[in-house]
């Protein structure tokens, strides 16, 4: 079945240390986005790849990092520079110029800095 | 500055009830406005609607879109439990295909 995997479903990190959360996909598309989303707030973009080897920032990059080697995977660095880390993290995928079913979303990492 | 405004923020019915919520946004390049219903983890898909004053249903869910007003509503008919969530709203920008999220309504519907 196709779909959008994100591993691990939880992840505790002490503060000071970078952490990689990963984003696979098996839908052929291409473009890939992450989002953070805190308590009481909606989802916040963090960045977006609309092509392999090529992303942006979008509005809360800083403290982040990401790579997009191959189309089916956009993992995302949370380094000791981000202040306030721990959130839910949520990675989705569309089709590129094309909504029409919306992004397909993963089910999430939930990162606690302890 | 994109902005995307849900109101209410939280909202608490009875099973049979019929909601409206609420969604007014100002983006930039915008290109259409997805719902999506959050109750755990990832968001499932709602509507996207693209043109104005076409009503989009789904059972009993239905929604519409206003471009002049840069507002959409989305209406549940005849509650039930398994309505509870979050739900959110996201205008989207053409070109990037970005998603811009509201905060989101969380309903809660009691048996």
């Amino acid at each position: 079945d196709g779909g959008i995997t994100q591993s691990p479903k939880y992840l505790f990190r002490k503060e000071g240390q970078n952490v990689t959360l990963s984003c696979e996909q098996n839908l052929n598309h291409d473009a890939m986005y992450w989002y953070r989303q805190d308590p009481g707030q909606g989802l916040r973009l963090i960045y977006y790849s609309q092509i392999v080897n090529d992303f942006q920032k979008g509005d809360i990059a800083e403290g982040y990092s990401v790579s997009r080697e191959k189309k089916e995977s956009f993992p995302l660095t949370v380094t000791s520079a981000q202040k306030n880390p721990t959130a839910f993290y949520l990675c989705a995928s569309s089709g590129a110029h094309s909504l029409s079913g919306g992004y397909t979303f993963g089910s999430g990492t939930r990162l606690t800095v302890v | 500055e994109d902005k995307v405004v849900q109101s209410p923020l939280s909202l608490v019915v009875h099973e049979g009830d019929t909601v409206t919520l609420n969604c007014s946004y100002e983006v930039t390049n915008f290109r259409s406005l997805l719902w999506y219903k959050q109750e755990k983890k990832a968001p499932t898909f709602l509507f996207m609607l693209t043109s104005s004053g076409i009503e989009k249903k789904s059972g009993r869910l239905s929604s519409i879109l206003d471009k002049k007003e840069l507002f959409s509503i989305l209406n549940i008919t005849a509650t039930q439990t398994g309505d509870s969530a979050v739900y959110l709203c996201a205008p989207a920008q053409g070109g990037s295909e970005k998603l811009v999220f509201g905060k989101g309504t969380k309903l809660t519907v009691n048996p």
